[in-house]
C-alpha cells in the first residue's frame, strides 16, 4: 500500500462521540485526501492536503475536519459522529495531483 | 465541477473472455485518467493511467482508450482471470495545481472459471 497506513482499521462508536482517524505515509508527499467510501457512491473527497497547514475542502466535508501538522501525517476527525458518517475511509497520497496511492482503509461504524 | 459517469455497474463474464468497462466525463480542461481495481477489504490500486495527449496505453492484458473529442474513455482487459475479479473505477482530474480527481461509481467484474 505505497508506504501508506491507517489507524484504527476497525472502529465503533455511539453518536455524538468524537472520532479520530489518523493516516500515516513514509513517502514523503506533498498530497494527502480523505475519501469515505459506500455502496452505490464509490469514492467522494472529504478533505485533502496540498502541503503542512495546506487543507481545502472536498465534495463531502461538512460534519468532518482534518489537520495536518507534519508532513506524514493527516489527520480526520469527526466532531460528533452520526449514523450518516458510517462508512469506509480510505487516505491516499501523491506526489502530484494525479496518480494517488490509498491506505488499507478504515471501517467505522456509529451506532 | 467534473462529473464522471460509469458503466456497467456489474458485468460477468467467462474466464478467457474479454471485458471492456466505460466512463464518460463532463469537464472539457480534464486531462488525466486513472484506473483503479478495489479487491474485497482492499484499497483501490492504481492499475493504469492516461494522458489526454495520447490515445492508447497497454500494459500487458488491460488497456486503455480515450477520445477526447466524445469525452469518454475504456478499460480493455483481453483473456480474463478469476483474479480479475473486483471492482474497478475510472476517475477524472486536471494534472495541474490543486485539482482532485472525480470517480465513477464502479464496475464489479465477476470472471467465472
Amino acid at each position: 500500500d505505497a508506504g501508506i497506513t491507517q489507524s484504527p482499521r476497525h472502529k465503533v462508536t455511539e453518536t455524538g462521540t468524537p472520532v479520530t482517524l489518523r493516516c500515516h505515509q513514509t513517502e514523503n508527499h506533498r498530497y494527502m485526501y480523505w475519501y469515505r467510501q459506500d455502496p452505490g457512491h464509490g469514492l467522494r473527497l472529504i478533505h485533502y492536503s496540498y502541503g503542512v497547514k495546506d487543507t481545502d475542502k472536498g465534495e463531502v466535508s461538512d460534519g468532518y475536519s482534518v489537520s495536518r501538522s507534519k508532513t506524514e501525517d493527516f489527520l480526520l476527525t469527526l466532531e460528533s459522529a452520526t449514523s450518516s458518517q458510517t462508512s469506509v475511509y480510505f487516505c491516499a497520497i501523491s506526489e502530484r495531483p494525479t496518480e494517488q496511492f490509498f491506505g488499507p482503509g478504515t471501517r467505522l461504524t456509529v451506532l | 465541477g467534473e462529473n464522471v459517469e460509469q458503466h456497467p455497474s456489474t458485468l460477468s463474464v467467462q474466464e478467457g473472455d474479454s471485458a471492456v468497462i466505460k466512463c464518460t466525463y463532463s469537464d472539457s480542461a480534464s486531462n488525466y485518467f486513472p484506473w483503479y481495481k478495489q479487491e474485497l477489504g482492499k484499497g483501490p490500486q492504481l492499475i493504469i493511467d492516461i494522458r489526454s495527449n495520447v490515445g492508447e496505453k497497454k500494459d500487458q492484458r488491460i488497456a486503455v482508450t480515450l477520445n477526447k473529442t466524445a469525452k469518454h474513455f475504456s478499460l480493455h482487459i483481453t483473456e480474463t482471470q478469476p483474479e480479475d475479479s473486483a471492482v474497478y473505477f475510472c476517475a477524472a482530474s486536471q494534472d495541474s495545481g490543486y485539482s482532485t480527481l472525480t470517480f465513477g461509481k464502479g464496475t464489479m467484474l465477476l470472471v467465472s472459471p
